[in-house]
């Protein structure tokens, strides 16, 4: 009964190979998160979908490239893999607020950590 | 600029000590949450605690207390009696209603308590 989770938590890759990290919420939110964790434990938002739609989308380099199958699915794809790229990833989900209200708590999952070699 | 700012990067205390983190936020919004989240060594980031910008009642909820000042735009965290478990990175975060959806994390502060 997990609320959000990702896949894998673990993934350890060569430099210019391509991943994906699949994340899943089953809490009934309708917008999902990709944060990415460097090891100075800085948290930056990545992307943000609402109903399948793209609605964050920040300076990321373009081998990044997010996917929504559904609003209970959020994928992160990554091409040409860096060293650099090399964090904890973490999906992330919330309900939208009424406008003028706020947003609602954002609910984390476990995390997958990318290690490029 | 940052708009959230925990400006305390490392804290120590020794078990049974209270202590406290700082966080002070910036925003010109009237309409604001404001949220703790915990990271123990483990990895996961859990919520601990979400306080809208009109309630300005502090909160209690056993070893933690939250004090919300708007005056000073502050949300500090309080530990009283710290104990082991409750080493950790702790993150401030801030959410407008301008800015919809988006959070804005402090950068963390990561206390460690000493047995």
């Amino acid at each position: 009964d997990t609320a959000v989770s990702q896949t894998p938590k673990y993934l350890v890759t060569q430099m210019g190979n391509d991943k994906s990290i699949k994340c899943e919420q089953n809490l009934g939110h309708d917008t999902m998160y990709w944060y990415k964790q460097d090891s100075k434990k800085f948290l930056k938002i990545m992307f943000s979908y609402n109903n399948k739609e793209l609605i964050i989308n920040e300076t990321v380099p373009n081998r990044f490239s997010p996917k929504s199958p559904d609003k209970a699915h959020l994928n992160l794809h990554i091409n040409s893999l860096e060293l650099g790229d090399s964090a904890v990833y973490f999906c992330a989900s919330n309900q939208l607020g009424l406008a003028g209200l706020g947003t609602d708590t954002q609910y984390f999952g476990p995390g997958t950590r990318l290690t490029v070699l | 600029a940052q708009k959230v700012t925990q400006a305390q990067t490392e804290i120590s205390v020794v078990e049974k000590e209270d202590v406290t983190l700082d966080c002070v936020y910036e925003t010109r919004d009237t309409t604001y949450y404001l949220f703790w989240y915990k990271q123990p060594p483990s990895g996961e980031l859990v919520f601990l605690i979400r306080r809208n910008s009109f309630d300005e009642q502090n909160e209690i909820s056993g070893r933690y207390s939250w004090n919300f000042q708007k005056s000073t735009s502050s949300f500090n965290f309080t530990i009283t009696a710290s104990q082991v478990v409750d080493s950790a990175v702790y993150f401030c975060a801030l959410s407008e209603s301008i800015t919809g959806n988006q959070f804005y994390f402090g950068t963390g502060t990561s206390l460690t308590v000493i047995p």
